[in-house]
């Protein structure tokens, strides 16, 4: 059962335009989100992460927008930069429990184009 | 400073085989994690370690098992490995369980294990 849901497997997206990658969780425990990028032979890179608390958390070119009421989350990168094709992973936890075990989505390659 | 460690980089195992992998915490961090990652899919937790006990535990037979020492370092074992067991092991640390600066999980680079 796929609790984190990645549902776009791909997007393609102009340097300098801003991506948009999108990620629904259906456990209301999930309290805590993050946003992981990974190139090829290596780990998850953490990016960025928001508490269920607030709706937005930004830093520098990555914002991460939380709706709770509809159990979706977004980053956005703005201006995307080749550099940033890569696969990115939604996570969850639920900081509530006492544990920070992470729940993954099933990530998004994202390829910009020069 | 030196991230998560993690050895060895590739491992070719055949069925029935046990595998041993190892990792090494950032400097600090007394919370490790296992996660398995198969082609496609996004990392699945296996197990975490605090301060050498279980702290919690995926959805996995008992031929995994994982055990933390005084450094913080761990251990993944698997045993009896069967095909379905080759994907990429990721290792990830963290300050703690719980409490500020706990909820990031930073990862190592992996052992990609290959079951023939």
């Amino acid at each position: 059962d796929q609790q984190v849901k990645q549902n776009s497997p791909s997007l393609s997206v102009q340097e300098g335009r801003i991506s948009i990658l999108n990620c629904d969780y259906t456990n209301s425990m999930f309290d805590y989100f993050l946003w992981y990028k990974k190139y090829p032979a290596e780990g998850p890179t953490f990016l960025i992460s928001i508490s269920s608390i607030k709706d937005k958390n930004e830093d520098g070119r990555f914002t991460v927008f939380l709706n709770k009421s509809a159990k979706h989350l977004s980053l956005h990168i703005v201006p995307s930069q080749p550099g940033d094709s890569a696969v990115y992973f939604c996570a969850a936890s639920k900081r509530q429990t006492g544990a920070n075990n992470l729940f993954f989505g099933t990530g998004t390659r994202l390829t910009v184009i020069p | 400073d030196a991230g998560v460690t993690q050895s060895p980089t590739h491992l070719i195992k055949t069925r029935g085989q046990q595998v041993t992998l190892r990792c090494s915490p950032i400097s600090g961090h007394k919370s490790v994690s296992w996660y398995q990652q198969v082609l496609g899919q996004g990392p699945q937790f296996i197990f975490q370690y605090y301060e050498k006990e279980e702290r919690g535990r995926g959805n996995f037979p008992d031929r995994f098992s994982a055990r933390q020492f005084p450094n913080y370092s761990s251990e993944l074992n698997v045993n009896a490995l069967l095909l379905g067991d080759s994907a990429l092991y990721l290792c990830a640390s963290s300050l703690g369980t719980s409490g500020q600066g706990s909820y990031e999980q930073y990862f190592g680079p992996g052992t990609r294990l290959t079951v023939t």
